[in-house]
Protein backbone atom coordinates (compact mmCIF):
# COMPACT_ATOMS: atom_id res chain seq x y z
CA UNK A 1 0.00 0.00 0.00
CA UNK A 2 1.21 3.90 -0.36
CA UNK A 3 3.35 4.97 2.33
CA UNK A 4 5.05 7.93 3.18
CA UNK A 5 7.29 8.27 6.54
CA UNK A 6 8.43 11.20 7.51
CA UNK A 7 11.71 12.11 9.77
CA UNK A 8 14.15 14.12 11.21
CA UNK A 9 11.82 16.35 12.94
CA UNK A 10 13.25 17.37 16.61
CA UNK A 11 14.60 20.57 19.27
CA UNK A 12 16.45 22.88 17.11
CA UNK A 13 17.40 26.84 18.48
CA UNK A 14 16.33 29.93 16.32
CA UNK A 15 18.67 30.61 13.59
CA UNK A 16 19.57 26.52 12.99
CA UNK A 17 18.99 24.19 10.51
CA UNK A 18 17.47 20.75 10.12
CA UNK A 19 16.75 18.36 7.33
CA UNK A 20 13.45 16.34 6.82
CA UNK A 21 13.02 13.46 4.99
CA UNK A 22 10.09 11.47 3.37
CA UNK A 23 10.84 7.87 2.26
CA UNK A 24 7.70 6.49 -0.09
CA UNK A 25 7.17 3.18 -1.00
CA UNK A 26 4.01 0.93 -2.65
CA UNK A 27 4.09 3.50 -5.68
CA UNK A 28 6.20 4.86 -8.66
CA UNK A 29 7.93 7.49 -6.44
CA UNK A 30 9.38 8.84 -9.86
CA UNK A 31 6.40 9.65 -11.49
CA UNK A 32 4.80 11.91 -8.87
CA UNK A 33 4.90 15.59 -7.59
CA UNK A 34 5.25 15.63 -3.79
CA UNK A 35 4.23 18.50 -1.56
CA UNK A 36 5.43 19.41 2.07
CA UNK A 37 2.54 21.12 4.01
CA UNK A 38 2.37 21.85 8.27
CA UNK A 39 0.46 22.33 10.90
CA UNK A 40 1.27 24.67 14.02
CA UNK A 41 0.18 23.47 17.09
CA UNK A 42 -3.66 24.29 17.24
CA UNK A 43 -3.64 26.15 14.42
CA UNK A 44 -4.74 25.12 10.34
CA UNK A 45 -2.91 23.69 7.89
CA UNK A 46 -0.31 25.76 5.46
CA UNK A 47 1.13 24.31 2.36
CA UNK A 48 4.99 24.94 2.19
CA UNK A 49 6.28 23.58 -1.16
CA UNK A 50 6.35 21.47 -3.89
CA UNK A 51 8.41 19.42 -6.13
CA UNK A 52 7.09 18.26 -9.38
CA UNK A 53 8.04 14.43 -10.40
CA UNK A 54 11.74 15.26 -12.01
CA UNK A 55 12.62 18.45 -9.64
CA UNK A 56 12.27 20.39 -12.52
CA UNK A 57 10.29 22.73 -11.16
CA UNK A 58 9.93 23.88 -7.55
CA UNK A 59 7.33 26.05 -5.40
CA UNK A 60 7.55 28.10 -2.24
CA UNK A 61 5.25 29.83 0.81
CA UNK A 62 6.01 33.52 0.81
CA UNK A 63 6.51 32.34 4.68
CA UNK A 64 9.79 30.45 3.83
CA UNK A 65 11.10 31.49 0.75
CA UNK A 66 14.89 31.97 0.77
CA UNK A 67 15.02 29.90 4.24
CA UNK A 68 13.70 26.21 3.03
CA UNK A 69 14.75 24.12 -0.30
CA UNK A 70 13.03 21.01 -1.14
CA UNK A 71 14.81 18.60 -2.94
CA UNK A 72 13.97 14.80 -3.62
CA UNK A 73 16.44 11.58 -4.95
CA UNK A 74 14.50 9.07 -7.58
CA UNK A 75 16.92 5.99 -6.93
CA UNK A 76 16.32 6.72 -2.95
CA UNK A 77 12.54 7.47 -3.13
CA UNK A 78 12.90 10.09 -0.92
CA UNK A 79 11.81 13.83 -0.80
CA UNK A 80 14.03 16.22 1.72
CA UNK A 81 13.20 19.75 2.96
CA UNK A 82 15.93 21.77 3.88
CA UNK A 83 15.23 24.09 6.89
CA UNK A 84 17.72 26.71 7.51
CA UNK A 85 17.23 30.23 9.33
CA UNK A 86 14.38 28.39 11.62
CA UNK A 87 12.43 30.64 13.54
CA UNK A 88 9.94 30.34 16.34
CA UNK A 89 6.90 30.60 14.02
CA UNK A 90 8.23 27.47 12.02
CA UNK A 91 7.20 25.47 14.95
CA UNK A 92 4.52 22.58 13.41
CA UNK A 93 4.15 19.08 12.18
CA UNK A 94 5.40 18.86 8.70
CA UNK A 95 3.49 16.17 6.25
CA UNK A 96 4.83 15.05 2.98
CA UNK A 97 1.92 14.10 0.70
CA UNK A 98 1.93 13.06 -2.66
CA UNK A 99 -0.08 14.39 -5.85
CA UNK A 100 -2.82 12.88 -7.38
CA UNK A 101 -2.73 11.70 -10.89
CA UNK A 102 -6.04 10.50 -13.09
CA UNK A 103 -6.26 7.20 -14.64
CA UNK A 104 -5.74 9.10 -18.07
CA UNK A 105 -2.41 10.61 -16.21
CA UNK A 106 -3.67 14.31 -15.18
CA UNK A 107 -1.99 15.65 -12.60
CA UNK A 108 -4.51 16.97 -9.72
CA UNK A 109 -2.05 19.16 -7.48
CA UNK A 110 -3.85 17.61 -4.42
CA UNK A 111 -2.74 16.03 -1.41
CA UNK A 112 -3.45 12.90 -2.38
CA UNK A 113 -1.91 10.42 0.83
CA UNK A 114 -0.46 11.94 3.64
CA UNK A 115 2.09 10.87 5.64
CA UNK A 116 2.22 10.67 9.35
CA UNK A 117 3.64 13.78 10.02
CA UNK A 118 7.16 14.86 11.78
CA UNK A 119 7.58 17.50 14.72
CA UNK A 120 9.60 20.73 14.31
CA UNK A 121 10.41 22.73 17.77
CA UNK A 122 12.10 25.93 17.40
CA UNK A 123 12.97 27.04 21.15
CA UNK B 1 -1.97 34.82 -3.13
CA UNK B 2 -5.94 33.31 -2.95
CA UNK B 3 -7.71 33.64 0.19
CA UNK B 4 -9.70 30.92 1.43
CA UNK B 5 -12.79 32.12 3.86
CA UNK B 6 -14.79 28.47 5.53
CA UNK B 7 -17.93 28.91 7.18
CA UNK B 8 -19.09 28.45 9.81
CA UNK B 9 -16.46 28.11 12.06
CA UNK B 10 -17.84 25.58 14.06
CA UNK B 11 -20.96 23.64 13.42
CA UNK B 12 -22.96 21.54 16.77
CA UNK B 13 -24.71 18.97 14.87
CA UNK B 14 -26.44 15.22 15.94
CA UNK B 15 -25.48 12.19 13.94
CA UNK B 16 -27.88 11.63 11.26
CA UNK B 17 -28.19 15.02 10.29
CA UNK B 18 -26.88 17.05 7.15
CA UNK B 19 -23.94 18.87 7.20
CA UNK B 20 -23.29 21.79 5.05
CA UNK B 21 -20.19 23.33 4.92
CA UNK B 22 -19.37 26.64 2.86
CA UNK B 23 -15.51 28.20 1.36
CA UNK B 24 -15.22 31.02 -0.44
CA UNK B 25 -12.39 32.55 -2.52
CA UNK B 26 -11.45 35.70 -3.01
CA UNK B 27 -11.07 35.45 -6.96
CA UNK B 28 -12.45 32.81 -9.43
CA UNK B 29 -10.33 29.49 -9.11
CA UNK B 30 -12.31 27.65 -11.73
CA UNK B 31 -13.21 24.02 -10.20
CA UNK B 32 -10.14 23.62 -8.16
CA UNK B 33 -10.48 23.23 -5.05
CA UNK B 34 -10.40 20.22 -2.84
CA UNK B 35 -12.05 18.85 0.62
CA UNK B 36 -10.00 17.81 3.55
CA UNK B 37 -11.11 15.93 6.47
CA UNK B 38 -8.68 16.22 9.87
CA UNK B 39 -9.57 13.98 13.44
CA UNK B 40 -7.76 14.78 16.66
CA UNK B 41 -3.80 13.57 16.05
CA UNK B 42 -3.83 12.27 12.75
CA UNK B 43 -2.94 13.50 9.15
CA UNK B 44 -5.47 14.99 6.84
CA UNK B 45 -7.33 12.93 4.41
CA UNK B 46 -8.34 13.76 1.33
CA UNK B 47 -12.33 13.71 0.41
CA UNK B 48 -13.11 15.74 -2.39
CA UNK B 49 -11.08 17.23 -5.53
CA UNK B 50 -11.73 19.41 -8.36
CA UNK B 51 -15.07 20.43 -6.43
CA UNK B 52 -17.07 17.10 -6.78
CA UNK B 53 -14.62 14.04 -7.07
CA UNK B 54 -14.52 11.77 -4.63
CA UNK B 55 -11.23 10.90 -3.17
CA UNK B 56 -10.54 6.91 -3.16
CA UNK B 57 -12.80 5.18 -0.93
CA UNK B 58 -14.66 8.24 -0.01
CA UNK B 59 -18.11 7.15 1.06
CA UNK B 60 -21.04 8.66 -0.71
CA UNK B 61 -22.68 10.49 1.73
CA UNK B 62 -19.57 13.59 1.26
CA UNK B 63 -20.38 15.10 -1.99
CA UNK B 64 -18.41 18.98 -3.29
CA UNK B 65 -20.25 21.52 -5.37
CA UNK B 66 -19.43 25.40 -6.47
CA UNK B 67 -17.08 26.90 -8.82
CA UNK B 68 -15.84 30.62 -9.44
CA UNK B 69 -15.99 31.25 -5.56
CA UNK B 70 -18.28 29.64 -3.96
CA UNK B 71 -17.63 26.25 -2.72
CA UNK B 72 -19.99 23.27 -0.62
CA UNK B 73 -19.27 20.08 0.90
CA UNK B 74 -22.27 18.03 1.96
CA UNK B 75 -22.02 15.32 4.41
CA UNK B 76 -25.43 13.89 3.64
CA UNK B 77 -26.28 12.15 7.18
CA UNK B 78 -24.01 12.31 9.82
CA UNK B 79 -21.89 9.34 11.10
CA UNK B 80 -20.54 9.07 14.48
CA UNK B 81 -16.56 9.26 12.58
CA UNK B 82 -17.39 11.96 10.57
CA UNK B 83 -16.71 14.67 13.80
CA UNK B 84 -14.03 16.37 12.58
CA UNK B 85 -12.14 19.47 10.58
CA UNK B 86 -12.73 19.87 7.81
CA UNK B 87 -10.27 22.14 4.93
CA UNK B 88 -11.04 23.19 1.48
CA UNK B 89 -7.71 24.18 -0.48
CA UNK B 90 -7.43 25.26 -4.09
CA UNK B 91 -5.02 24.76 -6.66
CA UNK B 92 -5.72 27.11 -8.84
CA UNK B 93 -2.40 29.87 -8.57
CA UNK B 94 0.83 29.39 -6.69
CA UNK B 95 0.64 29.47 -3.77
CA UNK B 96 -1.38 26.81 -3.02
CA UNK B 97 -3.68 27.71 0.20
CA UNK B 98 -5.56 26.11 2.39
CA UNK B 99 -9.14 27.64 4.32
CA UNK B 100 -9.16 27.73 8.20
CA UNK B 101 -11.61 24.99 8.95
CA UNK B 102 -14.60 24.10 10.09
CA UNK B 103 -14.69 21.92 13.13
CA UNK B 104 -17.96 19.48 13.00
CA UNK B 105 -19.13 19.19 16.43
CA UNK B 106 -21.63 16.66 17.83
CA UNK B 107 -24.33 18.62 19.49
Amino acid sequence: QVQLVESGGGVVQPGGSLRLSCAASGFTFRNYGMHWVRQAPGKGLEWVTFIRYDGSDKYYADSVKGRFTIARDNSKNTVYLQMNSLRAEDTAVYYCAKVRITISGMVIYVMDVWGQGTTVTVS
Amino acid sequence: EIVLTQSPATLSLSPGEKATLSCRASQSVSNYLAWYQQKPGQAPRLLIYDASNRATDIPARFSGSGSGTDFTLTISSLEPEDFAVYYCQQRSNWPLTFGGGTKVEIK
